[in-house]
């Protein structure tokens, strides 16, 4: 069972640069969140979609953006990059509705995609 | 504002030498406390939930616990390959769906 994959692993950008990350859930989750690692911190929420709309937005300005797809798949789009975007990403999928019990919320984490902005 | 605040940053053992990390929160009303690893340049690996006062979880060497206040992850006779930077994050339940993180415990765990 393949869990929760990102692309690319790793990505070089200069400032001012347009990246998309792309996120395929675990099998059988329907719900995708996006978060901002920094060195030496804590992962921060940026969004979460879930039946192709964003549900839920952080404290990230508009120059993130993201989109689910159909097949449950989500992209995290960056626009006009700063070095401060210079961080891992990191994609987590839960069941959402498709699970049962109390289990519908825990997330579960790609192996993150590493964006450094020069 | 919800908030969790994780202690020790950094703790160093020898090996089989226990210990716990400690995650304090505050939060308007708890619907979960989610215990993670993280490797160096990985993503988080899930350990555990905990939703309620008083319960507790048990994983090999890690035990997890949880009070209105504050949880911890106990670690007995810990190995080198439990090194790693453990991660407690909230979801409250004030219709909210993120995750709220703390900045980690880093453990080395030495031979």
């Amino acid at each position: 069972d393949a869990g929760v994959t990102q692309s690319p692993t790793h990505l070089i950008k200069t400032r001012g640069q347009q990246v998309t990350l792309r996120c395929s859930p675990k099998s059988g989750h329907d719900t995708v969140s996006w978060y901002q690692q920094a060195l030496g911190q804590g992962p921060q929420f940026i969004f979460q979609y879930y039946e192709e709309e964003e549900r839920q937005r952080g404290n990230f300005p508009d120059r993130f953006s993201g989109h689910q797809f159909p097949n449950y798949s989500s992209e995290l789009n960056v626009n006009a990059l700063l070095l401060g975007d210079s961080a891992l990403y990191l994609c987590a999928s839960s069941p959402g509705r498709l699970a049962g019990g109390t289990s519908y919320n825990e997330q579960f984490f790609g192996p993150g995609t590493r964006l450094t902005v020069l | 504002e919800d908030q969790v605040t994780q202690s020790p940053e950094a703790l160093r053992l020898q090996e089989g030498e226990s210990s716990s990390l400690n995650c304090s929160y505050t939060v308007s009303g708890l619907r979960g406390l989610f215990w993670y690893r993280q490797d160096p340049g990985k993503g988080p690996e899930f350990l555990f939930t905990l939703y309620s006062a008083g319960e507790e979880k048990e994983k090999e060497r890690l035990k997890a616990t949880l009070t209105k206040k504050e949880s911890f992850l106990h670690i007995t006779a810990p190995k080198p390959e439990d090194s790693a930077t453990y991660l407690c994050a909230v979801q409250a339940t004030s219709g909210t769906y993120k995750y709220i993180f703390g900045t980690g415990t880093r453990l080395k765990v030495l031979a």
